[in-house]
């Protein structure tokens, strides 16, 4: 059963930096194009970024209000999917979820629960 | 970017009822376009991905059809579980885009 579990949300003052987890379980971390898309209490859905597989090398591509902020990483050997965000601004207070793609991207097939963070002063 | 313009954002319907929703891209997305359906306090689920291949596990009272820069997600007779906020997403080109979302209440 493929399962997808964020960790690493809380509260930062804004400027501050965070780093999100996902850890994966259930299939082959390395084969799959990863997401990271983010939602703000009662808004819309909105797509950070997303990782490319293994085999791409593991390349990023970015939404612009993110780029140059948030860095996507993975680690096939833990399974697991990073979201590094620094400088962190109040509008990226938002439940972060991370998803599954397929082998050679696609859709988000497989969604966290998701993880809240807060930028607040 | 390419930008997607969901219509209505909001619509009542009573449950047997039939549901269309609209998705307009700002320029064409060869199909490359998936629907989520998401209920309250709970992660989105895919319904639809290249604008008419069902999921699996979606019951088929759910389809997708359109093309070039007109989609659309039909529910045929609407049950009480298929109350929720509907997005489209396309997945043509970087960055990656949503729909602003349609809220479907019970009349």
């Amino acid at each position: 059963e493929v399962q997808l579990v964020e960790s690493g949300g809380g509260l930062v003052q804004p400027g501050g930096s965070l780093r999100l987890s996902c850890t994966a379980s259930g299939f082959t971390f390395s084969d799959h194009y990863m997401d990271w898309v983010r939602q703000a209490a009662g808004k819309g859905l909105e797509w950070v970024g997303r990782i490319r597989n293994k085999a791409e090398g593991f390349t990023t591509e970015y939404a612009a209000s993110v780029k140059g902020r948030f860095t996507i990483s993975g680690d096939d050997l833990k399974n697991s999917l990073y979201l590094q965000m620094n400088n962190l601004k109040t509008d990226d207070t938002a439940v972060y979820y991370c998803c599954r793609a397929g082998r050679v991207g696609g859709p988000s097939g497989y969604w966290g629960q998701g993880t809240l963070v807060t930028v607040s002063s | 970017d390419i930008q997607l313009t969901q219509s209505p954002s909001f619509l009542s319907a009573s449950v047997g009822g039939r549901v269309t929703i609209t998705c307009r891209t700002s320029q064409g997305i060869n199909n490359y376009l998936a629907w989520y359906q998401q209920k309250p306090g709970n992660s989105p689920k895919l319904l639809i991905y290249a604008a008419s291949t069902l999921q699996s596990g979606v019951p088929s009272r759910f389809s997708g059809s359109g093309s070039g820069t007109e989609f659309t997600l039909t529910i045929s007779s609407l049950q009480p579980e298929d109350f929720a906020t509907y997005y489209c997403q396309q997945l043509n080109s970087y960055p990656l885009t949503f729909g602003g979302g349609t809220k479907v209440e019970i009349k």
